[in-house]
């Protein structure tokens, strides 16, 4: 069983384009995450969600719009897609306690590529 | 500011030697990650160190945490061919409220 999934895999889209990555995870976890990698492998966080709720916004450009339906749901929806936002996303999950952030499982990333 | 640097950037070696790989970082912290991306894959979880622990073991993994000098290192021994992936560490820091990653070494296992 997959513990932390994404769809879609690769995403090739022009610039200007809005669309959305979805990330679930079964692992009953109460924290998600998206995380940018970009093409020198540095991973940054974006957003981080605890019981749907936003507890971290990064420096991240309003264009970025993170849902959370449900604890087991972290979608992410982009607008007016630019070149820069070409990237490998990643959705993470964990448990977090309240003074410690546990092991985080990570998805196998959507590779996004905007022309 | 960036908390984990791994060291070195990229490490070549043969199957059956041992690999060491370094994280420097900069602040009081929970506890230690180290985390595996194989290419085109996720991350994954390998080995957590927390901030009074001074040695983990797990099967070939070696990971070792000197809070003094705010140090890490993990050590594969009788490295193998599967073992090629980058290899990042990443934080528990606190006054911060998510893991911060490092850039990663790229380990290379040569037949």
């Amino acid at each position: 069983d997959t513990a932390v999934s994404q769809t879609p895999k690769y995403l090739v889209t022009q610039m200007g384009n809005d669309k959305s990555i979805k990330c679930e995870q079964n692992l009953g976890h109460d924290t998600m995450y998206w995380y940018k990698q970009d093409s020198k492998k540095f991973l940054k966080i974006m957003f981080s969600y605890n019981n749907k709720e936003l507890i971290i916004n990064e420096t991240v450009p309003n264009r970025f719009s993170p849902k959370s339906p449900d604890k087991a749901h972290l979608n992410l929806h982009i607008n007016s897609l630019e070149l820069g936002d070409s990237a490998v996303y990643f959705c993470a999950s964990s448990h977090v306690g309240p003074t410690f952030r546990d092991t985080q499982y990570f998805g196998p990333g959507t590779r996004l590529t905007v022309l | 500011s960036q908390q984990g640097e791994e060291d070195p950037q990229a490490l070549s070696i043969q199957e059956g030697e041992n690999a060491t790989m370094n994280c420097s970082y900069k602040t009081s912290i929970n506890n230690l990650q180290w985390y595996r991306q194989n290419s085109g894959r996720g991350l994954v979880h390998l080995i957590l160190i927390r901030s009074n622990e001074r040695e983990k073991h797990s099967g070939r993994l070696r990971v070792t945490l000197d809070t003094s000098k705010k140090s890490s290192s993990l050590l594969i021994t009788a490295s193998r061919a599967a073992d090629t992936a980058s290899y990042f560490c990443a934080t528990d820091a606190t006054g911060y409220s998510t893991l911060t990653f490092g850039k990663g070494t790229m380990l290379l296992v040569s037949p």
